[in-house]
């Protein structure tokens, strides 16, 4: 089993829809988690860091289930500049490692 | 603020030649990370570096590859010698232990192994 699952997709949805990507990990100690995300050719950028409690920021919902070991981001009123691969990142205990899921390809239409 | 800086941006070599890859982290962070991205295997960590130190290797693919930390302002990833299936993208990250675990990557380096 890999150490951080992702759907692949791509989600195709049009504009205003609201889309989730959950993402699994197989190590129940893993201490941090976040949401990047990457444009095509480009570097990953932080989306937003996941907290136990759950966070929003704007359209952006994340949230952790530690019992079951998935984490899931939630955008509501989905716009064509989302369109990108988010990447949800697991950090094992005791590390600065980030262990990186392969994506979830977003499309946004109009 | 600059950001993270890689050098070059595009590579194409033939296989069998050394390949070197640069990256000046964001001044005044102390980790250095260094990855490797393809289509079949996503982002995966090579080696990161704390304070110039390198801390975890065990990404490295072999001992084709390796990397260094001379000061906190300068990192270096070899490979010697290039083959074909070292086709990627190379990024590099850094990050400032005492503030935050957020990862600022650099515009990576896309690598062709001909």
């Amino acid at each position: 089993r890999k150490e951080v699952e992702q759907d692949p997709g791509p989600f195709n949805v049009p504009e205003g829809a609201t889309v989730a990507f959950n993402c699994t990990y197989s190590n129940s100690a893993s201490q941090s988690f976040f949401w990047y995300r990457q444009d095509c050719r480009k570097e990953p950028k932080l989306l937003m860091s996941v907290y136990s409690s759950g966070n929003e920021d704007g359209r952006f919902t994340a949230q952790l289930n530690r019992a079951s070991q998935y984490i899931s981001l939630l955008i509501r009123d989905s716009k064509l500049s989302d369109s990108a691969t988010y990447l949800c990142v697991v950090t094992p205990p005791g590390t600065y490692k980030y262990i990186f899921g392969t994506g979830t390809r977003l499309k946004v239409l109009a | 603020d600059a950001g993270v800086i890689q050098s070059p941006r595009h590579e194409v070599t033939e296989m069998g030649q050394e390949v070197t890859l640069r990256c000046k982290p964001i001044s005044g962070h102390n980790s250095l990370f260094w990855y490797r991205q393809t289509m079949m295997r996503g982002l995966e960590l090579l080696i990161y570096f704390n304070n110039n130190v390198p801390i975890d290797d065990s990404g490295m693919p072999e001992d084709r590859f390796s990397a260094k930390m001379p000061n906190a302002s300068f990192s270096t990833l070899k490979i010697q010698p290039s083959e074909p299936r070292d086709s990627a993208v190379y990024f590099c990250a850094s990050r400032d232990q005492g503030a935050s675990h957020e990862q600022y990557f650099g515009p990576g380096t896309r690598l062709t192994v001909t």
